[in-house]
């Protein structure tokens, strides 16, 4: 099954407006972790966010913010001013935290961001 | 800080042959992560190296296996390689326990 589900397979953003990504998440794991990634045409995937499932608060990273809603099982990713630089493919990953899980990642099918002038 | 290197960053192969792929860490980091990128596939995690110890692995057959060193450098083998195994192959590595992986970029892989 489906652990992450990211229902907008690409998406179109004026530049300097906001753009918000979705991400819907499944676990039965109590302690779990959220992240996005960004991964530009080159190939790298770069660390954005990160959100743990004790957290009360939404991260925030700059201009990058994490709209967690932990009923909903969602972790949906906000860019504020969005910039030139920012047009890539954006991933939201899960960690569960059950023993030995620390260090695999399950992605979703990602969300490709377009940011035109 | 020297991030996560790869090498090499591009390779091509023919069907049957066995590949080996390098990894090094950012220093101090001992969890050491690979996936698997492929279009129809996404990213697939393979296996999680741990102070030497693989300490989780994905739902890949047996040609595909790896190892870890003392000094947390990483290396990846597949044996005899088939046309699906063209992909982008990412290293990523982390401190352990909540903190995030950071990704090498990546080896492609092409099997002719």
């Amino acid at each position: 099954a489906q652990k992450i589900t990211q229902t907008q397979p690409g998406m179109f953003v004026q530049e300097k407006e906001a753009v918000t990504l979705d991400c819907t998440y499944d676990t039965s794991d109590p302690s779990y972790g959220l992240f996005w990634y960004k991964q530009p045409s080159s190939g790298e995937m770069i660390f954005l966010i990160y959100q743990g499932s004790y957290d009360q608060q939404n991260a925030t990273e700059g201009r990058y913010s994490l709209n967690f809603q932990k009923a909903r099982k969602s972790a949906n990713l906000v860019i504020s001013a969005s910039q030139l630089g920012d047009s890539a493919m954006y991933f939201c990953a899960m960690r569960e935290d059950q023993t030995d899980s620390w260090g695999k990642l399950q992605f979703g099918a990602g969300t490709q961001v377009v940011v035109t002038p | 800080k020297a991030g996560v290197t790869q090498t090499p960053r591009y390779l091509i192969k023919t069907r049957g042959q066995q590949v080996t792929l390098s990894c090094s860490p950012i220093s101090g980091h001992r969890s050491v992560s690979w996936y698997q990128q492929t279009p129809g596939q996404g990213l697939q995690f393979l296996f999680e190296y741990f102070s030497e110890t693989q300490r989780n692995k994905g739902n890949f057959p047996g040609r595909f296996s790896g190892r870890q060193f003392s000094n947390s450098r990483s290396e990846m083998n597949v044996s005899t390689l088939e046309l699906g195994d063209s992909a982008l192959y990412l290293c990523a590595s982390s401190l352990g326990g909540h903190q995030p992986q950071h990704f090498g970029d990546g080896t492609r892989l092409s099997i002719l």
